[in-house]
């Protein structure tokens, strides 16, 4: 089975930390997701990234960077964390094969809250 | 940008009858993915079912299945026999098919399972 792992499944952190959310996935997929959930919104995507040392933005980048070194691991960091970042952040990986339609595999999710 | 549609924050259903959840798209291409996820209380987002919207028939797996309208760009899951494990957040997602795997979601529909 697929598994991504999301390290930290509960963090609290202050106003203006520097927050680290990692993200491994065992399945040597190409493509790694930041998504953040919140409710009535669904999912919206932070970042993607399609290979090492590659990254693109999604929907809503500002105020969060990644960081992917490994081909496995995926991190999303907050440089200062505000309130309005208290949310559920979902990583997600797929393979680059168009095979059964590039199914998304996500993990437990993290829940970050900022105080 | 393409965007989906969730009408229904919340349904209910009693078990062992059937439920329709609804889901709109707006996109102007032609060749895309549809999925629909369910997310239980654990978090875990699960895949469900995978409409690709060149193939006219609807997708089947089990209790689920989906009525696509691609003309109408509607994307409805029905589940059949609603069991007590149904009970979660459902999501409808959109993938262009060159979009990278980045999906697009819904807002989501909260279905709860009457005993």
């Amino acid at each position: 089975d697929v598994k991504v792992t999301q390290s930290s499944r509960y963090l609290v952190k202050r106003t203006g930390e520097k927050v680290f959310l990692e993200c491994v996935q065992d399945m040597d997929h190409e493509n790694m997701f930041w998504y953040r959930q919140d409710p009535g919104l669904g999912l919206r995507l932070i970042y993607f990234s399609y290979d090492v040392k590659m990254k693109e933005k999604g929907d809503i980048p500002e105020g969060y960077s990644v960081s992917r070194e490994k081909k496995e691991r995926f991190s999303l960091i907050l440089e200062s964390a505000s309130t309005n970042q208290t949310s559920m952040y979902l990583c997600a990986s797929s393979s680059h094969l168009r095979v059964s339609g590039n199914t998304i595999y996500f993990g437990e999710g993290s829940w970050l809250t900022v105080v | 940008a393409q965007t989906v549609t969730q009408s229904q924050p919340e349904m209910s259903v009693q078990e062992a009858e059937t439920v329709t959840l609804s889901c709109t798209y707006d996109t102007s291409e032609s060749d895309y993915y549809l999925f629909w996820y369910k997310q239980p209380p654990s978090r875990q987002m699960i895949l469900v079912i995978r409409q690709e919207a060149y193939k006219q028939q609807n997708a089947t797996e089990n209790r689920f299945s989906v009525n696509f309208q691609k003309a109408a760009k509607s994307f409805s899951l029905k589940i059949s026999d609603s069991q007590l494990g149904d009970a979660a957040m459902y999501f409808c997602a959109y993938r262009f098919y060159n979009a990278g795997n980045m999906l697009t979601f819904g807002g989501g529909t909260r279905l709860m399972v009457k005993p």
